[in-house]
């Protein structure tokens, strides 16, 4: 089955920097890479998805790439500001009907 | 639009027990999904449930079940609570069509078991 890693398991940056979250898949048929945020408190929310027919996507200060040649897909958060400060959690899905796997999680620690 | 609804939010039980979580998904979702998340194992997909059947079931002792109602509202149960159950446990619902997909989370129930 799908196996989901993803790197750095905590990640702290000054704000103002950016932070790049990495993630791998093992499972070449997932074309479905979401990524979310959870606060503290809360339950995960969707910040940006990408699906394996396109490479990039931007949303503001958000974007996530995709290389389907090496199975990685990555998170890129430009201008952090201390509200990013939160674990965030990479994702990967197949065909219609196939269960979520989701990666580890990151702490991402924004500091003012 | 109301969000996914976990109840309760908190309970604490002891082992031995058994206890049972409810999810009322966002109107229109007939696939509802459960998760347990813990510090150590992160976000580990429990079973899915899609239009009162379970499409999928992840790699959970058979304590662990769950139901769909024709409403699309789900419980999951836990028999024999073991110390290690002691999670979060996360529900999300999908519109599910075959170009989306996106999980809308729940707050989650946190369970403890004493």
């Amino acid at each position: 089955g799908e196996n989901v890693e993803q790197h750095p398991s905590t990640l702290s940056v000054q704000e103002g920097d950016s932070a790049v979250i990495k993630c791998t898949y093992s499972d070449s048929a997932s074309n479905y890479f979401p990524w979310y945020k959870q606060e503290l408190g809360k339950g995960p929310q969707l910040i940006i998805d990408i699906r394996s027919n396109v490479g990039e996507k931007k949303d503001q200060r958000i974007a996530v790439t995709l290389n389907k040649t090496a199975k990685h897909f990555s998170l890129h958060i430009t201008e952090t500001q201390p509200e990013d400060s939160a674990v965030y959690f990479c994702a990967a899905r197949g065909n219609y009907g196939q269960n979520f796997v989701f990666g580890p999680g990151t702490r991402l620690s924004v500091l003012p | 639009k109301a969000g996914v609804t976990q109840t309760p939010r908190y309970l604490i039980k002891t082992r031995g027990q058994q206890v049972t979580l409810s999810c009322s998904p966002i109107s229109g979702h007939r696939s509802v999904s459960w998760y347990q998340q813990t510090p150590g194992q992160g976000l580990q997909f429990l079973f899915e449930y899609f239009s009162e059947t379970q499409r999928n079931k992840g790699n959970f002792p058979g304590r662990f079940s769950g139901r769909q109602f024709s409403n699309s509202r789900s419980e999951m149960n836990v028999s024999t609570l073991e110390l290690g159950d002691s999670a979060l446990y996360l529900c999300a619902s999908s519109i599910e069509t075959r170009r989306t997909g996106e999980l809308f989370f729940g707050e989650g129930s946190r369970l403890t078991v004493l």
